[in-house]
């Protein structure tokens, strides 16, 4: 089946760009997810990206993909001290709301140092 | 603008015990799913709706059973609670188009 994956921790320091990166296996994914999830809370969707792209910036995020690769990552610049949570990478082969779910990696824990 | 509403928050079961976790969405999404969240394992697929009236099993399905009362509520039962049901339920839904899932805030399961 599909598998997502990610580090499960990263550490930089206040004011540093956070670079966040996952690979996945479906090469008939056709949506990638970033989502966030901070202490005691449930995820909520950061960005996305068609697999037609190869980039996506939404203010201080950017997202590049590398489908030969199958390879996604997540910019975060100036990180800030609120930008500490664990961040899900997720793939779908469909529309995003198809019958069998998203495919989630085991998330990656940015930890910020002072 | 509640979006997904998961009840309880908390609970604490004894073995053998059963219960019901509640979700409902005020988006009109046709798809709702249910998750669990364990350390180091990610979000696991429990069961998923993809329209009212249809439900099916996903990656970790036993042990539980869902309802999909109608198209804004979907609920998942656990009939005989067991320790390894510890964990945090997550319900999401999906208009089924671009733009991912709206997460519920979770439920927080410990079965002694």
């Amino acid at each position: 089946g599909e598998d997502v994956e990610q580090s499960l921790f990263l550490s930089v320091r206040e004011g540093d760009s956070s670079v966040i990166n996952c690979t996945y296996t479906d090469s008939s994914s056709t949506y990638l997810y970033w989502y966030k999830q901070e202490p005691g809370a449930g995820l909520q969707l950061l960005t996305y990206i068609f697999s037609n792209m190869d980039m996506k910036q939404d203010q201080r995020l950017t997202v590049l993909l590398n489908k030969k690769d199958k390879h996604l990552s997540l910019r975060i610049a100036d990180t800030q001290t609120g930008d500490s949570a664990i961040y899900f990478c997720a793939e779908s082969n469909d529309s995003g709301g198809g019958a069998d779910g998203l495919t989630f990696g085991k998330g990656t824990h940015l930890i910020i140092q002072p | 603008n509640a979006g997904v509403t998961q009840t309880p928050k908390f609970q604490v079961l004894k073995t053998g015990q059963s219960m019901t976790l509640q979700c409902a969405q005020d988006m009109n999404h046709n798809s709702m799913y249910w998750y669990r969240q364990d350390p180091g394992m990610g979000l696991r697929l429990i069961y998923y709706s993809a329209s009212e009236g249809t439900t099916d099993k996903g990656e970790v399905p036993n042990g539980y059973n869902v309802s999909r009362l109608n198209k804004r509520e979907f609920s998942l039962r656990l009939e005989s609670a067991a320790p390894s049901q510890t964990s945090v339920y997550f319900c999401a839904s999906s208009v089924n188009g671009v733009g991912g899932y709206t997460f519920g805030s979770g439920t927080r399961l410990t079965v002694v």
